[in-house]
């Protein structure tokens, strides 16, 4: 089973600013088969990013997804005042599917 | 896009067993497999299993193997999760949800609130 490591668990910035959001894999990603999600209160998670780089329809261009192997990152450009939130990784390269722990988003 | 709308909250004894509806819109439902995850304030998403809605075949995480039944009914659109054996670390949020061209997940249910409780 493929853990995933998401850091920092918590990331407190303000409207504008950037931010770099961590996934680190147990053992390589097959295929950069990396998803991201935001989940807000009470709500399910939304897809924003597959294939470690590639937004889901109509996800913002500011937010920007890269790595490979075991190492992957989401970037939101300028954070709007929705995109606080937790965010999670997923790796769909091997059974079982693995998710991150999160990482929160929080407004400083 | 394929809107799920899954069955409302459960509370359930230890011991006792759960059956979870996810019903899709749209003449979609044998065309995307569908998944089962749940999510819990210990262990945060889990992944619980995958049905082809179209042949019935399904597979599961080793941790549920033996508890878990995931079937469908393609007269309503409708898959189903069972869960028995049911403990109280049970108790979560689960959520069916599609997958796209591979198993990430583009559309989710609203999902389910089950909770085990004596």
């Amino acid at each position: 089973e493929i853990g995933l490591t998401q850091s920092p668990g918590t990331l407190s910035l303000s409207p504008g600013e950037r931010a770099t959001l961590s996934c680190r894999a147990s053992q390589s990603v097959s295929s950069s088969y990396l998803a991201w999600y935001q989940q807000k209160p009470g709500q399910a998670p939304r897809l924003l990013i597959y294939g470690a780089s590639s937004r889901a329809t109509g996800i913002p261009d500011r937010f920007s997804g890269s790595g490979s192997g075991t190492d992957f990152t989401l970037t939101i450009s300028r954070l709007e005042p929705e995109d606080f939130a937790v965010y999670y990784c997923q790796q769909y390269g091997s059974s079982p599917l693995t998710f991150g722990q999160g990482t929160k988003v929080e407004i400083k | 896009q394929v809107q799920l709308v899954q069955s409302g909250a459960e509370v359930k004894k230890p011991g006792a067993s759960v059956k979870v509806s996810c019903k899709a819109s749209g003449n979609t439902f044998t065309n995307s497999y569908l998944h089962w995850v749940r999510q819990t304030p210990g262990q945060g998403l889990e992944w619980m299993g995958i049905i082809n809605p179209s042949a019935g075949s399904t597979s599961h995480a080793q941790k549920f193997q033996g508890r878990v039944t995931m079937t469908r009914d393609t007269s309503t659109s409708t898959v189903y999760m069972e869960l028995s054996s049911l403990r109280s670390e049970d108790t979560a949020v689960y959520y069916c949800a599609t997958e796209g061209s591979s198993s990430w997940f583009g559309n989710w249910g609203q999902g389910t609130l089950v909770t085990v409780s004596s």
